[in-house]
Formats: structure tokens, C-alpha cells, sequence
């Protein structure tokens, strides 16, 4: 079983559509959850980092964490085609000295037709 | 958010030539950075991870003699593919941490570098 879980899609959806994307994992130690974003031939670009279980918010984008279920969610409302892009999730343990290793799912891959 | 800066963003060589690959910190001190590589329509796979002024820590499999990395400064790590085979064609993406540890510890990405070996 990989550590992280995440449906490779391709996912297709309407503009203007609200848009969820999701991850499990398996090992409960994770503590800091990502989601990246990553356009064809570009390196992935930060949008949502947080820690703790519950929601957070930020423009059109809402990440979600549900550390009980082992289970993580981005929704995008109000899709526009240029969030068209491959989604990883990224996740990593507990503070611990020296720089840590995140471990990424697998990406979505996310289109929004006009 | 921090700037990470990949150059070149692709390079085409012949077999059997080394290509150098440089990744800065533009705004902050990288302490670690992270290589990784990436094959089309796939996730990311970790390299090295790479700390200034010591040896790079390689992720198995990975030959360290293949992929030589340097981390000679706080704001710039090299990797060097050298003896470059087709086999080694892939998109390569270095990343930087900012403040080590803990929530405030970042993890971002240069724009990435296509290898394409004829």
C-alpha cells in the first residue's frame, strides 16, 4: 500500500463548477498537509499548506483535513480554465531536526472546459 | 511565496555528454534543497536531498556517480548528469526549504529543466 492515495483522474469538469480533489494516507504520523499545483512542463506551485484538522480557506480554494479518517480534500469553487493543471497532494511528519522529505501522491489531472 | 530559480528550463545534448543543471534560492537561504525527478504524466520522485556544505543524501536507486549534486552555497545547488544516456532523458525539478522545521518549514519548486538526450 502506498503511503499516499490519490485518483490520477483525468477529472473534466464545466467552468464555473466547484471542483473536489482528494487524498488518503496511511500513515498517521503526517502532520502538515499541501497541495501543489503544477502546470504541463512548469514545476509545482504552492497553494494551500496546513496542520491541524478542519478547513481552511483561501480565495476559491478550501483545503480540508480530516486527520481521523486519514483523509484530505481541496475544493476549487468557481473553476476557471486556468485551473487547469496537475493537483498533488504532499504531506509530512512532525517537526524533527534537518529539512524533511514530503511525500506526494500520485497528481490529478484537472480540466476545465469552457 | 519564495523564489526558486532553474536554469536552464530545457537542454538537448548528445549521448555521452555531462549537463549541468543550477537551482537558486532568489529571496532566502536554502539550507537543504531537494532534487527530483519527474516522467511524463507522473508524480514526483525524490533524487537527493542535498545539504550545504556536506555530502547529498541519495534515495536508493539512484546513482550517486550518475548524478553528481553540489550545494557549495546557501543559495545554489548544482546537478550534474554526467555520461547523459536517452535513458536519462526526464524532467528534473529542484526544490528549497525555507525555515527548517516545524509549521513555518516550506517546501518550493524551480520551474523545472527538460533533458532530452539524442
Amino acid at each position: 500500500q502506498k503511503e499516499v492515495e490519490q485518483d490520477p483522474g483525468p477529472l473534466s469538469v464545466p467552468e464555473g463548477a466547484i471542483v473536489s480533489l482528494n487524498c488518503t494516507y496511511s500513515n498517521s504520523a503526517f502532520q502538515y498537509f499541501m497541495w501543489y499545483r503544477q502546470y504541463s512542463r512548469k514545476g509545482p506551485e504552492l497553494l494551500m499548506y496546513t496542520y491541524s484538522s478542519g478547513n481552511k480557506e483561501d480565495g476559491r480554494f478550501t483545503a480540508q483535513v480530516d486527520k481521523s479518517s486519514k483523509y484530505i480534500s481541496l475544493f476549487i469553487r468557481d473553476s476557471q480554465p486556468s485551473d487547469s493543471a496537475t493537483y498533488l497532494c504532499a504531506m509530512k511528519g512532525p517537526y524533527a531536526k534537518g529539512a524533511q522529505k514530503l511525500v506526494f501522491g500520485q497528481g490529478t489531472r484537472l480540466t476545465i472546459n469552457p | 511565496g519564495a523564489v526558486v530559480s532553474q536554469h536552464p528550463s530545457r537542454v538537448i545534448c548528445k549521448s555521452g555528454t555531462s549537463v549541468k543543471i543550477e537551482c537558486r534560492s532568489l529571496d532566502f537561504q536554502a539550507t537543504t534543497m531537494f532534487w527530483y525527478r519527474q516522467f511524463p504524466k507522473k508524480s514526483l520522485m525524490l533524487m537527493a536531498t542535498s545539504n550545504e556544505g556536506s555530502k547529498a543524501t541519495y534515495e536508493q536507486g539512484v546513482e550517486k556517480d550518475k548524478f553528481l549534486i553540489n550545494h557549495a552555497s546557501l543559495t545554489l545547488s548544482t546537478l550534474t548528469v554526467t555520461s547523459a544516456h536517452p535513458e536519462d532523458s526526464s524532467f528534473y525539478i529542484c526544490s528549497a526549504t525555507t525555515e527548517r522545521g516545524g509549521l513555518n518549514e516550506k517546501l518550493f519548486f524551480g520551474s523545472g529543466t527538460q533533458l532530452s538526450v539524442l
